[in-house]
């Protein structure tokens, strides 16, 4: 089975900093690779993916995330924060080509940006 | 746009009590899912449904859970009996077809508070 490991719980950033954010998985197949966003009192929602390709996917507001298939990571990144980043982030995976579309995510990353 | 809705927002409930979640899938979507969170922990997957049957189902999903799909539009989560470790956040989703690529949009939750 497939585990989601997120290494940091909490990261405090000043506005403008930049945000990298831990993500690795366990599995021993190929993986297609989620990031998710929750904003204070919002659902979930999608903020990249990747499936195959090139291994740097650009996602919405700004962010992108690098798959390292060596690492088994897939580091969110995003070059300077705003205080409206303010959410909690989770990765997720689920196994490639295996015919489940079930979700594993990690325990998820608060994010509290200062401004 | 387009959301998945789910009531009630916040269930409180005694042990050994039934209760039913219900969602509003996004209304061109075809395959369903329910995820938990307990507190302070990961978002773990339930259960898949697509075509009106259970497609995936984790080990977590036993006798004492089932899904329906009652008529065109909701998607309901049963708890038969409730127990002290049912208390978690539920969480709804959709996607458009049959996909891993395709995104799961995500319900706001609701909280099931066992007593």
């Amino acid at each position: 089975a497939q585990s989601v490991s997120q290494h940091n719980h909490h990261v405090i950033l000043s506005e403008a900093a930049s945000l990298e954010l831990g993500c690795n998985y366990s599995y021993g197949g190929t993986v297609n690779l989620f990031w998710y966003v929750q904003y204070p009192g919002q659902h979930l929602q999608l903020l990249l993916k990747y499936f195959s390709g090139d291994p740097l996917v650009k996602g919405i507001k700004g962010f992108e995330a690098e798959f390292i298939k060596s690492k088994f990571s897939f580091n969110l990144r995003k070059p300077s924060v705003q205080w409206s980043d303010t959410a909690e982030y989770f990765c997720a995976v689920n196994p490639s080509g295996a015919g489940s579309y079930q979700l594993t995510f990690g325990k998820g990353t608060k994010l509290s940006v200062i401004p | 746009e387009p959301e998945v809705t789910q009531t009630p927002s916040h269930q409180v409930t005694q042990m050994g009590q039934e209760v039913i979640l219900r969602c509003v899938p996004i209304s061109n979507h075809l395959y369903f899912y329910w995820y938990r969170q307990i507190l302070g922990q990961k978002v773990e997957f339930l259960v898949s449904f697509y075509n009106n049957e259970i497609s995936e189902k984790s080990e977590i999903f036993d006798d004492q859970f089932s899904v329906e799909r009652p008529d065109g539009s909701n998607f309901t989560l049963k708890i038969r009996s409730t127990k002290l470790e049912d208390s978690a956040m539920y969480f709804c989703a959709s996607s458009e077809s049959a996909g891993a690529w395709d995104e799961q949009f995500f319900g706001p939750g609701t909280r099931l508070t066992v007593l």
